[in-house]
Formats: structure tokens, sequence, C-alpha cells
């Protein structure tokens, strides 16, 4: 009974250098969360996606960053040039539907380091 | 945009006595309001969610909304050291606004 599944837990880049993180949404739920937590900061919301579809983006950064959810195939939250201001936890969220009675299950994140 | 403010803490309190943790909300149109406990390290967990006014209680939590004030809180009774985490207040629309949580330190 796999819950939200990230990889890698732990990774570490150089400045200029890319980072994919993947998400596996639990069995049978289709929208998956995205947030980053910065160290003493809350959870900021970054995306909102359902299969081969982003629905909200508006929390991500307009360059640099972009998040995928295909067909088959994890969702994936790819940072290209990583700066150092880029290093926290990544935590991604499935649910099982949208709207008010949606609750989020959290996988264990994903925590970038930039060197 | 929505935001969730939350007194960051540090809430200390002896063991066996009652927490009480809150959160106030600037979208007066928000209908739904969650918990989540974070241990350090780790992701959040969902406690309770509340919808209407009032109290709304689950073993030694007690959830408590105000929508004329825009206020929730959380009372934790007879508080466990295990009990000591960070406390996230969100908001829910189709997504979830988190506040920045407070910290919790039983003491035994």
């Amino acid at each position: 009974n796999a819950g939200v599944m990230q990889n890698p837990r732990h990774l570490v880049r150089r400045r200029g250098q890319e980072a994919r993180l993947r998400c596996s949404p639990m069995k049978g739920h289709s929208h998956v969360y995205w947030y980053r937590q910065l160290p003493e900061e809350g959870l900021k919301f970054m995306v909102y996606l359902q299969k081969e579809n982003i629905i909200d983006e508006s929390g991500m950064p307009k360059e640099r960053f972009s998040a995928e959810f295909p067909k088959e195939g994890p969702s994936i939250l790819r940072i290209q040039q990583v700066v150092r201001g880029d290093s926290a936890a990544y935590f991604c969220a499935s649910s099982a539907d949208r709207g008010r009675t949606g609750e989020l299950f959290f996988g264990e994140g994903s925590r970038l380091t930039v060197l | 945009q929505k935001e969730v403010e939350q007194n960051s803490g540090p809430l200390s309190v002896p063991e066996g006595a009652i927490a009480s943790l809150n959160c106030t909300y600037s979208d007066r149109g928000s209908q739904s309001f969650f918990w989540y406990r974070q241990y350090s390290g780790k992701s959040p967990e969902l406690i309770m969610f509340i919808y209407s006014n009032g109290d709304k209680e689950d073993g030694r939590f007690t959830a408590q909304l105000n929508k004329a004030s825009q206020y929730v809180s959380l009372l934790i009774r007879d508080s466990q050291p295990s009990d000591s985490a960070t406390y996230l207040c969100a908001v829910n629309d189709y997504k979830l606004t988190f506040g920045k949580g407070t910290l919790l330190t039983v003491n035994p």
C-alpha cells in the first residue's frame, strides 16, 4: 500500500546544473501538487497538475522551473541552472479529487542542496 | 492572494496541559480548513479538517472555526511529548495555502 513516492530523497547539485525531482502519487490519485519549504518557513505552493495538464502554476518561479505529469509515469519537477537559493525541501502531495473535500497526502520530500 | 497567519512560537506547555494553537486567514470566502502536523525533517500529515462554524472533536484534538472572525484554532488536550512538532494551519480552495506553522514543545 504505497503512499506518495518521491525520489531522490536527497540531491546535491552545483550551481548551474539541473535538478529533476520525481513524484509518483498514491494509487488512484490523479491530482498532484508540488510545494517548496525553505528552512524555518512554511510550505509554499508551486504547481497543481492533473494527468497531462497544468491546472495552476501560480506559485512557480517564471524562469528555470517547470513541471509535468505525463500520461504514463511520475510527475517531474525540473529546475534548470540551479542557484543556492533553490536549496530547499520539495514536497509532492496527491489527492483523489479536487475541491474542498480534498485531503492531501504528502511524500517524504526531496531535499535539494545547491553547492 | 490568500494569506494564513500563525504565531510561529515556540509554544511550550507541560505534559498533560492543553495546548492552544491559533490561525487567522484573509479570504472571507474560504470554506474549508485543515490542520497538519510536521515533525522535524518529516512530511506534513493531516490531523483534522473543519468546514462548519463551531467545534469538531477527534480524540484529544478539537478544531474550532469562527468564520465571522476568520479564525481557526486547534486544541490538544492532555498534551504528550510525542505531540512536539510544528503545526500547520491551511486553507483549501482546490489547493492548500499554508501558514508558516507554530512550533509546539511539550515538556515531560
